[in-house]
């Protein structure tokens, strides 16, 4: 399978732990993005990279998410301090660089809840 | 700031009958449109995008700056149809934002 994984696939977390999620992109792609998906919602965007250097952040990334793609591959999220507000799905989606936006390819997700 | 309303949770339809999944924006400049579909159990994968005007799966969506609109379209509806759509924005020239609509659940009814 070439396509953007993610691991784990479920999280079950007691509030306070820290948790931490993996994104592998589709290999050759330089952007990489995770976003946050609540029951009802669309995805939130969180934050973007461009091969190593994280470009973009939302302001609904407080100071207890940290990303980071040490190498330009693969990504990881992590949460500190887990909240029962943080319970959601986290996608990861890459993209080759283009002049223009270019399509978002998907992972399955991680499916977080927080007791 | 840019925002994409879907105003509708769900629609249902009889196979057949005509679809519009509608989806309105707001962004100041030019923005790129796409939609995405989510089928049950899948990923979210793209559907189509303005620039390409191109019809997928016999969807069309045309945009209308003046109303600020981009609504997707199918004459008739198919039961593989039923799916989740997110109307998308990006502010277009290179990298920018991604912005979802809060989505609308299709459901064909055979």
């Amino acid at each position: 399978d070439t396509g953007v994984s993610q691991d784990p696939r479920h999280k079950i977390t007691k509030r306070g732990q820290n948790v931490t999620f993996r994104c592998d992109p589709i290999s050759e792609h330089n952007r990489l993005y995770w976003y946050r998906q609540t029951l009802g919602q669309g995805p939130e965007f969180l934050t973007y990279f461009q091969n190593e250097a994280q470009l973009e952040k939302s302001r609904l990334l407080s100071d207890r998410f940290s990303a980071e793609r040490p190498k330009g591959s693969f990504s990881t999220l992590e949460i500190q301090r887990t909240e029962q507000g943080d319970s959601a799905m986290y996608l990861c989606a890459s993209s080759p660089k283009r002049r223009v936006q270019e399509t978002q390819y998907f992972g399955p997700g991680t499916r977080l809840l927080v007791l | 700031a840019q925002r994409v309303t879907q105003p509708e949770k769900l629609l249902s339809v009889f196979k057949g009958a005509p679809v519009e999944l509608k989806c309105n924006y707001s962004y100041s400049g030019s923005p790129e449109l796409f939609w995405y579909v989510q089928y049950s159990r899948q990923r979210l994968q793209l559907l189509l995008r303005h620039i390409s005007r191109e019809s997928i799966k016999g969807f069309t969506a045309d945009l209308n700056k003046g109303e600020t609109s981009f609504h997707l379209k199918k004459p008739f509806a198919q039961e593989e149809d039923s799916a989740m759509y997110y109307c998308a924005l990006s502010g277009g020239g290179g990298y920018q934002k991604v912005t979802f609509g809060t989505g609308t659940k299709l459901q064909v009814i055979p």
